[in-house]
C-alpha cells in the first residue's frame, strides 16, 4: 500500500519557534509538495520540489523554506513561527511520468500560540 | 494565484440525488484531476482526466471537461452519505509539474 507519511497529526508551537514539519513516501515519486489548507481558500502550494535537492517556490512560500535531501523526504521549515501560520499542512507526492496523480499524507494541524 | 475555482461552495442534497459541482482554470493543462476529502483529513484522487479527453466515467462519477471553456464538471450519481466530503479539482499545468487546486465544495449528503 503506497503512502506518504507526515511526522506529527497534531503540532502546537511558541511564536517565535522555529518548526520542522517532516514528510516522507515510499513509491520513489520525484516530486513532492506541501500546501497549506485554511477554511473557504483551499490548498495553496507553498513550495514544491521535482528532485533531491531542487526546489521551486509555490504561490504562498514567504515565512517558509524547505529541505529535500534525500529523495522520499520533503520538509517545511517555518523559520520563525507567527499566529497567521496556524493552519493544516498537507504533503503530497506524484511521479514526474504525465497525467498520474498525487498522494497526500494525513494532514498535519498546526496551531501557533 | 490560484489555477483552479469551484462553483459551488457549498451543495446539500437528499440521500438518491446526483450531486454536479463545476471547476474552471486559466492556464492550459495536461490533465485535470479530482480529489475527496473527508473531515480535515488528507485528499483521496477520484479520476483524472487528460486534456485530450471530453469525459470519463468511474462507478457513479462523471467527469467532463471543456478545454475551450477552461471548465470541467463532477457529477456523483445516485449519491450515499459516505458520499459528504469537500471535493477539490486540481489542475496540472502544462509545462511544470506544479498541481494547484481550488477552494473546493463541500457535499452535505442527507440521508
Amino acid at each position: 500500500d503506497v503512502k506518504v507519511t507526515q511526522s506529527s497529526r497534531y503540532l502546537v508551537k511558541r511564536t517565535g519557534e522555529k518548526v520542522f514539519l517532516e514528510c516522507v513516501q515510499d513509491m520513489d515519486h520525484e516530486n513532492m509538495f506541501w500546501y497549506r489548507q485554511d477554511p473557504g481558500l483551499g490548498l495553496r502550494l507553498i513550495y514544491f520540489s521535482y528532485d533531491v535537492k531542487m526546489k521551486e517556490k509555490g504561490d504562498i512560500p514567504e515565512g517558509y523554506s524547505v529541505s529535500r535531501e534525500k529523495k522520499e523526504r520533503f520538509s517545511l521549515i517555518l523559520e520563525s513561527a507567527s499566529t497567521n501560520q496556524t493552519s493544516m499542512y498537507l504533503c503530497a507526492s506524484s511521479s514526474h511520468r504525465v497525467n498520474t496523480e498525487a498522494f497526500f499524507g494525513q494532514g498535519t494541524r498546526l496551531t501557533v500560540v | 494565484s490560484q489555477q483552479g475555482e469551484e462553483d459551488p461552495q457549498a451543495l446539500s442534497i437528499q440521500e438518491g440525488e446526483n450531486a454536479t459541482m463545476n471547476c474552471s482554470y486559466k492556464t492550459s493543462i495536461n490533465n485535470l484531476q479530482w480529489y475527496r476529502q473527508n473531515s480535515g483529513r488528507g485528499l483521496v484522487h477520484l479520476i483524472l482526466i487528460r486534456s485530450n479527453e471530453r469525459e470519463k466515467h468511474s462507478g457513479r462519477l462523471r467527469v467532463t471537461l471543456d478545454t475551450s471553456k477552461k471548465s470541467s464538471s463532477l457529477l456523483i450519481t445516485a449519491s450515499r452519505a459516505a458520499d459528504t466530503a469537500s471535493y477539490f479539482c486540481a489542475t496540472d499545468r502544462t509545462n511544470d509539474y506544479k498541481l494547484s487546486f481550488g477552494a473546493g465544495t463541500t457535499v452535505t449528503v442527507r440521508a
